[in-house]
């Protein structure tokens, strides 16, 4: 089984200055990578993910994360955070193959101060 | 993409009571589909696995007569919390895998209470 690790349980951050949430996982296998976003009361909204291919995969909302494959990392960053981007962030990771279950870090609570 | 809907959405009871959970792929066949439990500031934690047809798996350490899982059709799975007690009040989501790429597509949650 995998093991997903978020260092950190909180994030308080100024509006329009950088953020990075971080996430480690275990197995050195094939694996998907996945970062959600859960508003309260709501439910997960993929943000972004990797395949395969490019390490350097962003969102439309201006969130990138980078594989790093030697590292067992998929940090998540943005340039200049606004309010609206106040929510919990998981990462989540899938050993390839269709269907197979979801391993979740324990989340990472951002705040954007303004 | 994919669509996952979750019925209801929010649910109050009273102790003892069974409470019946539905979750729906909207537009798109699901022979699998995965329930989880949120407890408030934790992560997601997969409490069985739903299978269109068959018994459905559990995780160690989750109750297979309180927590009834049915998959009666490709698109419907439901989950009954029989003999609800405080304790299991907690925000339970759905989710179901998508044809390719392994991602998963999350129902927008159900909140229960019970008194």
């Amino acid at each position: 089984a995998q093991s997903v690790t978020q260092l950190d349980s909180q994030v308080p951050v100024f509006e329009e200055a950088p953020v990075e949430l971080r996430c480690n996982y275990s197995s050195s296998v094939s694996v998907y990578l996945f970062w959600y976003v859960q508003y309260p009361n709501q439910g997960l909204q993929l943000l972004l993910k990797y395949l395969s291919g490019s390490t350097l995969v962003e969102s439309i909302n201006g969130f990138e994360a980078e594989f790093n494959k030697s590292q067992t990392s998929f940090h998540l960053r943005k340039p200049s955070v606004h309010i609206s981007d106040t929510a919990e962030y998981f990462c989540a990771v899938s050993d390839r193959g269709h269907g197979n279950q979801f391993y979740f870090g324990t989340g990472t609570s951002l705040t954007v101060i303004p | 993409g994919a669509v996952v809907s979750q019925h209801p959405s929010w649910v109050i009871c009273k102790s003892g009571t069974s409470v019946k959970i539905e979750c729906r792929s909207l537009d798109f066949q699901a022979t699998t589909m995965f329930w989880y439990r949120q407890f408030p500031k934790q992560s997601l934690m997969l409490m069985a696995t739903s299978n269109e047809g068959s018994k459905a798996t559990y995780e160690q350490g989750v109750e297979k007569d309180k927590f009834l899982i049915n998959h009666a059709s490709l698109t419907l799975s439901t989950l009954t919390v029989t003999s609800a007690h405080p304790e299991d009040s907690s925000f339970y989501i759905c989710s179901a895998p998508g044809l390719v790429d392994d991602e998963q597509f999350f129902g927008p949650g159900t909140r229960l209470t019970v008194l």
